[in-house]
Order: structure tokens, then sequence, then C-alpha cells
């Protein structure tokens, strides 16, 4: 069976500072990965999605950043982190084909 | 890009009333529309979903419709339990892309 892993569960991290959320999966070969983020009472939307190895697509410009090193490995970061960048980022895969999108448990950022 | 609204907001029923909750999509492309549920601090998780070949699909208490003609689509819950609280999304797919509506947090007063 196929599994999402994504670390941590919690962060808090000062103003300025990098940050690395990773994301891996178990159980499938060639996942469609996509990182959202969901701010306090906001919807879900997506950041980043990658259709392969080294393959990402940015929807919204701002500073973080996207990385797919591994095929089931996928990997958001930032260089320096702003206050608005708190929220609730999830990560999730899924087949190419028309069918569920899987999520992680999720990493809830507190940028202080 | 693909733009999805969804709509209510929020949305208060009384147990055993429906619930409905609708959403557009902007980009005609788009062929397959699953909905989700999220419950309180965990994942959001799949609960039905409908491709662009059918119009509507039912499981139990809840029910899809699509009209891709006017490019919406709605979720129905009838029979509404405590437990149907939660945020509900939809979303719409195109190629890989997959966006999703702003939520809908749904209460179920007893």
């Amino acid at each position: 069976s196929q599994t999402i892993h994504q670390w941590p569960a919690t962060l808090v991290q000062p103003v300025g500072s990098p940050l690395s959320l990773e994301c891996t999966v178990e159980g499938t070969s060639n996942p469609n990965l996509y990182w959202y983020r969901q701010a306090a009472g906001r919807g879900l939307q997506l950041l980043f999605y990658s259709v392969g190895i080294g393959q990402i697509s940015s929807e919204v410009p701002q500073n973080l950043s996207a990385s797919r090193p591994q095929d089931r490995q996928f990997i958001l970061s930032s260089k320096k982190l702003l206050l608005s960048d708190s929220g609730f980022y999830l990560c999730a895969w899924k087949r190419t084909e028309n069918t569920e999108a899987f999520f992680g448990q999720g990493t809830r950022l507190t940028v202080v | 890009g693909e733009n999805v609204e969804q709509h209510p907001s929020t949305l208060s029923v009384q147990e055993g009333d429906s619930a409905v909750i609708k959403c557009t999509y902007s980009d005609s492309a788009s062929n397959y529309f699953p909905w989700y549920k999220q419950e309180l601090g965990k994942r959001p998780q799949l609960i039905i979903d409908i491709r662009s070949n059918v119009g509507e699909k039912k499981d139990q208490r809840i029910a899809v419709t699509l009209n891709k003609t006017a490019k919406h689509f709605s979720l129905h819950i009838t029979e509404t339990q405590p437990e149907d609280s939660a945020v509900y999304f939809c979303a719409a797919k195109r190629e890989y892309k997959l966006s999703f509506g702003a939520g809908t947090t749904v209460t179920v007063r007893a």
C-alpha cells in the first residue's frame, strides 16, 4: 500500500530563518506531488506541483521554492521566512489518472 | 489558470436537514472534480468524486452533481448528522494541476 510521510508536524521559526519541509511517498512510482498552504480559516492554496524529478511548477510567486531531487521526495524551502509564511502546509500525491489525492499529516509552521 | 470558487463559506444546519455546497470552475478543460472533508486538526480526505463524463454520483447520504455547460458542481449531504461537521473542499483538476476552493465550514446543530 502507498503511504505519504511529511515532517516535521509542527515548527516554530524566527523571521528571516531558512525553512525546509520534506515529504516522501512510499509504495508507488512517478507520483504527481503537490505542496499546499492552508492559512487560518482559509482554503487550500496550491503552491507547487511536480510531475517528475526536477520538474517543478510554481503557482504563487513568493519567497518559497520547491525541489524534487528523487522520484518520491518533494521538498519545500525558503531562504528567509516572513511572518506571512505562517500556516498549515500540506503535501499530497496522486497518480496521473483522475483518482484520489492523498495528503500528508501536514506541518503547522509558525513564524515569530 | 484554473479558478475554483466555493459557496457558502459557512453553513449551519439542523441535524437531519440537508446541506448543499456549490462550486464553480473557470477552465473548461478540467475533467475531474473531487470533494474533500477536513476534520479539525486533520488532513483532508476524499469523500466523493465525479468525472467530467458523468452528471451525477451518489454514495449513501452524499451526492455530487456536475453541470459542464455551466461549469459548476455541487455537493449534497442528506440527513445530516453531528459527525458531518467539518470543513469541506471542492477541487477541479486539469491535466496535472489540482486546484481547491476556499472551503465551507459546515456545522450540524443537534
